[in-house]
Formats: C-alpha cells, structure tokens, sequence
C-alpha cells in the first residue's frame, strides 16, 4: 500500500511569490491536514480537509490556504512568500470514523520550502 | 486549547528502558493521547496511542495516569534506531470540533 506522498520534496521561491504544495493520502483516507515544521517553532499545525471541506483551521494568516479534492488528493498554497515562510511543510492522511478507526496519522516526508 | 509539555531532551544507554513523560493537564474526557516520533529528515510516524487505559504495542507501552493529566512512552529496550524527537499530542474525536495541538516534543539521545 502506498504511503502518502508530498510534491515536490524540495523548492526555492523568492519573497513575494506564491506557492502550491501537493499532498496524495494513502488510498481510503479522506482526512488530509497540513503542518509547518521550523527549527525555531516545531511543528504547528495549518488545516484539516476532510471530504472536501475544511474542518479545523490552525492560527495562520489568510495567505496560507488550501483545498481537497474529490479523490481525496490535497493542495496547500501560499501566496506572498515572507522569509519567515521557509520550513518543511508536512501532510498527513487518516482514517476518521467507522468501526476500527484509530486517529493514526500517516505523514509524507514533506516539501521543504526556502525562501530567498 | 488543551496542550501538552515534554521535557526538552534526554539521554538513555542503549539496551536500556526508556521512559518519557508528558504532562496534559487541560485534557478533555474525549481526547486521545497519541504518541509520534520524528527520525532525522523523515516526517513524523506514529508510535501507540490511548484514552484511558495502558497499552501495549509491538514498539512501546503507554502509561497513563488515573486523573489522565499525564501519561509516559515507554521503550522497553532503547536501540540506536529510537533516537528521534518525540511528540505527545491529544487529539478528540472524529466528529468533535477539534484542534490538533502539538507540543515542542522530546528529542531522545541514546548512548551506545
């Protein structure tokens, strides 16, 4: 079974530009969420898609958006880039609900974002 | 928002259990503790998880307290392969308004 996977792994933008990450879950999972990850900060977390609506939004300004899919697949974007943008973005997918439903969420290994 | 502290790091030889706490004081009664860990360049992978009672899986135990305001990962037999940083988190359920709060995390140094 494949993992979930994040595109692309590696990425270097200028100030002001915009950025969309991708994120596919492994098959079966419709809950994707989204995490900032910087050496200062740890691991915060962005938004939660599930079955195509948002449902839980973490405390970041309006520029960081995002959006699922029918099959599941999610996108994060980023417009305006700041220097403070630069971090390893994470996505992970689960399964909610049902009978043997765990919670566990299941990570990508991330985009790494520079911004110069 | 219910949070959770770790201490920062700490050190364990290896062969050795390992215990690391983690402090939940605001849980909620249906906040699940999860436990993750984060090898160097890989995202974070799950470990064990739990609610109320201890639980046991192939890579760890997980101690809970009565009140459920802390609880402690537990490697029974630290290898090199477990130095990582590790993050205790709540989550609530699936159909609950929740927000998925994570702490700084522990980074776990194993001494060979």
């Amino acid at each position: 079974k494949a993992g979930v996977t994040q595109t692309p792994r590696y990425l270097i933008k200028t100030r002001g530009q915009q950025v969309t990450l991708s994120c596919s879950p492994i098959s079966g999972h419709r809950s994707v969420s989204w995490y900032q990850q910087t050496p200062g900060q740890g691991l915060q977390f962005l938004f939660e898609y599930f079955s195509e609506t948002q449902r839980n939004k973490g405390n970041f300004p309006g520029r960081f958006s995002g959006r699922q899919f029918s099959n599941s697949r999610s996108e994060m974007n980023v417009s305006t880039l700041e220097l403070g943008d630069s971090a390893l973005y994470l996505c992970a997918s689960t399964v909610l609900g049902g009978a043997g439903s765990t919670g566990e969420l299941f990570f990508g290994e991330g985009s790494r974002l520079t911004v110069l | 928002d219910a949070k959770t502290t770790q201490p920062n790091s700490m050190e364990s030889n290896e062969e050795e259990p390992v215990h690391l706490p983690c402090n939940h004081s605001t849980i909620s009664g249906t906040d699940y503790i999860h436990w993750y860990r984060q090898l160097p360049s890989q995202g974070p992978e799950y470990v064990i998880h739990g609610l109320t009672s201890n639980v046991n899986n192939r890579m760890a135990s997980l101690a809970i307290a009565e009140d459920r305001k802390s609880s402690t990962l537990i490697l029974h037999r630290a290898t090199l392969r477990d130095a990582a940083v590790y993050y205790c988190i709540l989550r609530g359920l699936w159909d609950s308004n929740y927000q998925l709060i994570w702490g700084a995390g522990t980074k776990l140094i194993i001494k060979p």
